[in-house]
């Protein structure tokens, strides 16, 4: 069974269009991080969160993490193209380094 | 400073025979990380090192595969008798703390070996 469990697998979206992904599971984690993939290269951080209910912002990017810390979400705000790629979420557990995947959301974001 | 890095970054191999996969690690990250990376399965955890120890290798799918890391730094990822199911990205990774702080969390991640097996 998959610990994390990501929505949707694929999304393809016009430019200035808005967008969430979904993070979820039954377990509770000490700490969730997102990651964006490109083809050929490999994961790149872009936000850790730690505390339910915590809201971070980077640039159009909003990341919430759920009260109850099993679940998180990432919405863009006016995707562009630039923002295609794969958009992982890595949850830890207890002593933190383990870090659970879960199989990504596929974004596409045509001009 | 620069980054993760590994080589090679494409390796085509027959079945059978071993190969070998390094990881550079960032600088001062005393915690490295090897996952596999499969279409349609996700990134699945190898090994961790702390240091030069490795206190988790529950994630190696079975003895052909094995990890090594000297001085702190450097690791590599030994991959004995190839099978075609070994095909996969093979991704490293780097923290600056292994355990007990969000920081272990925030992994740096190299561009990945691309490991083909005919």
């Amino acid at each position: 069974t998959q610990l994390l469990e990501q929505s949707p697998q694929f999304l393809s979206i016009q430019e200035g269009e808005n967008l969430t992904v979904y993070c979820n599971s039954s377990s509770v984690f000490s700490s969730l991080q997102w990651y964006r993939q490109e083809p050929g290269e490999g994961p790149v951080l872009l936000v850790t969160v730690v505390t339910g209910g915590e809201v971070k912002k980077l640039k159009r990017l909003t990341f919430q993490f759920g009260d109850a810390r099993k679940d998180s979400s990432l919405h863009i705000t006016a995707a562009q193209p630039g923002d295609t790629g794969l958009y992982l979420c890595a949850g830890a557990r207890g002593s933190n380094y383990k870090l659970t995947f879960g199989k990504g959301t596929l974004l596409t974001v045509n001009p | 400073g620069a980054g993760v890095s590994q080589s090679p970054s494409n390796k085509v191999t027959e079945k059978g025979k071993d190969v070998e996969l390094r990881c550079d690690p960032i600088s001062g990250h005393t915690a490295l990380y090897w996952y596999r990376q499969s279409l349609g399965q996700g990134l699945e955890f190898l090994i961790y090192f702390q240091g030069n120890s490795a206190p988790d290798k529950s994630g190696l799918p079975s003895d052909r595969f094995s990890a090594e890391r000297t001085g702190g730094s450097v690791s590599t990822l030994t991959i004995q008798r190839t099978q075609q199911e070994d095909s996969a990205v093979y991704l490293c990774a780097s923290s600056l703390a292994g355990t007990g702080t969000p920081a272990a969390g925030e992994q740096y991640f190299g561009p990945g070996t691309r490991l083909t097996v005919t």
